[in-house]
This record gives structure tokens, C-alpha cells and sequence, in this order.
């Protein structure tokens, strides 16, 4: 079955720490992969996405992903946080066969202090 | 341009009433999938509109239902509502879902509450 999970449904960093998201993907064929970000009473804001091209992804507000096909991963990292950066956030998966499908996991919300 | 609209942006029902939702993609966007968000089971995907057509559904009762107009607006109806069906449900339009290249836009949600 097709499935994401997100390691860790919180995570808390100091303001110009590291963020590391975590999320691995189950599937048997080949994935395209998304990270959103959700502000509240947001909808959800596209970070990055990976769709078979460049396995190191870039995206808006300094975030970028690496694919790892070896390891079924796709975390999400920002060198250093920003005060600006606390949401919560999605991995999600889409395949090729299933059009505007999105498979989310549980989201992690990412805290920043000061 | 203008982004996705969904109305109403908060709706309050009882046990056992139906529902409507209303969905306004972006302009030039003919692809509409909705989305039912909760603590408890996350986001999870109702089902997608594509060209007037159901193109895919999730695993969800009959009770919810869909459709999309000419215009590419979309609704959503649940019917027989029940407490668990209190959610945020999101929109998102895309120009056509099946090129994953374009990137889905989300609406900011109709927040539903079931009393």
C-alpha cells in the first residue's frame, strides 16, 4: 500500500538552528513527492516538490529536500530557522496513474523559539 | 490573479442535515480535488474533478458526493451529516492534475462543524 509518514508530529528548534523534517514514503512505484506548509486558518502553500528530475530539490524560504530512493526518504531541511518558519507541515505523495491524488502524512508542526 | 475561493469559510450544522461547499478555481485551472482535514485522520482525499467529470475518489461513504460546472467550479455535498464529519475541507485546482508538474493551489478551507 502506498502510504507517508512523518517522524516526529512535533519538532521544536531554536531560532537559526537547523530544521530537520522527516518524512519516508511506501510505495512500489515510483513517486512524485511533495512537502506543503500549512499557517493557521492557512490553506496549505506548496514548499517544494520533486517530480523525477534533480533529487536535491529547492524551494521558497530557504527549505530544500533531498529524494533517496535507497532509503524511501524525502526530509525536508532549512540551515537556519526563522521565527517566521513555525507551521505545520505535510510530506506528500502523488503517483503518475492517479492524476490529482495527494497522499499526506501526518504532518509535523515545527516550533521555533526565540 | 485571484487565488482559490471556497465558500462558505465556516458553516454550522446539526446531526442528520446535508451540506454544500462551494468551490471557485483559479482562473484557467480545469482540475478540482477535495480534501477532508481532521486531528484525528489527517488530510485525507474525497475525491477529484476533471472537465465536469469524477476523474478519482477516495475511501469515503456515499453520503459525500461531488460535482463540477462548466466553469470548472466545484461542489461538494455531504448528506446525513455526523459528528465525525466535522473537518476543514480544502479545495485545490491545478491546471490538470494528471501533469504532476503543476503544482496544486489550496483554498483556505470551509471550516464544518457538526453538532
Amino acid at each position: 500500500a502506498q502510504s507517508v509518514t512523518q517522524l516526529g508530529s512535533h519538532v521544536s528548534v531554536s531560532e537559526g538552528a537547523l530544521v530537520l523534517l522527516r518524512c519516508n514514503y511506501s510505495s512500489s512505484v515510483p513517486p512524485y513527492l511533495f512537502w506543503y506548509v500549512q499557517y493557521p486558518n492557512q490553506g496549505l502553500q506548496l514548499l517544494l516538490k520533486y517530480t523525477s528530475a534533480a533529487t536535491l530539490v529547492k524551494g521558497i524560504n530557504g527549505f530544500e529536500a533531498e529524494f533517496k530512493k535507497s532509503e524511501t526518504s524525502f526530509h525536508l531541511t532549512k540551515p537556519s530557522a526563522h521565527m517566521s518558519d513555525a507551521a505545520e507541515y505535510f510530506c506528500a505523495v502523488s503517483f503518475y496513474n492517479q492524476g490529482g491524488k495527494l497522499i499526506f502524512g501526518q504532518g509535523t508542526e515545527l516550533s521555533v523559539k526565540p | 490573479k485571484a487565488g482559490v475561493t471556497q465558500t462558505p469559510r465556516y458553516l454550522i450544522k446539526t446531526r442528520g442535515q446535508q451540506v454544500t461547499l462551494s468551490c471557485s478555481p483559479i482562473s484557467g485551472h480545469r482540475s478540482v480535488s477535495w480534501y477532508q482535514q481532521t486531528p484525528g485522520q489527517g488530510l485525507q482525499f474525497l475525491f477529484e474533478y476533471f472537465s465536469e467529470t469524477q476523474r478519482n475518489k477516495g475511501n469515503f461513504p456515499g453520503r459525500f458526493s461531488g460535482r463540477q460546472f462548466s466553469n470548472s467550479r466545484s461542489e461538494m455535498n455531504v448528506s446525513t451529516l455526523e459528528l465525525g464529519d466535522s473537518a476543514l475541507y480544502l479545495c485545490a485546482s491545478s491546471l490538470d492534475g494528471r501533469l504532476l508538474s503543476n503544482e496544486q493551489f489550496f483554498g483556505p478551507g470551509t471550516r464544518l462543524t457538526v453538532l
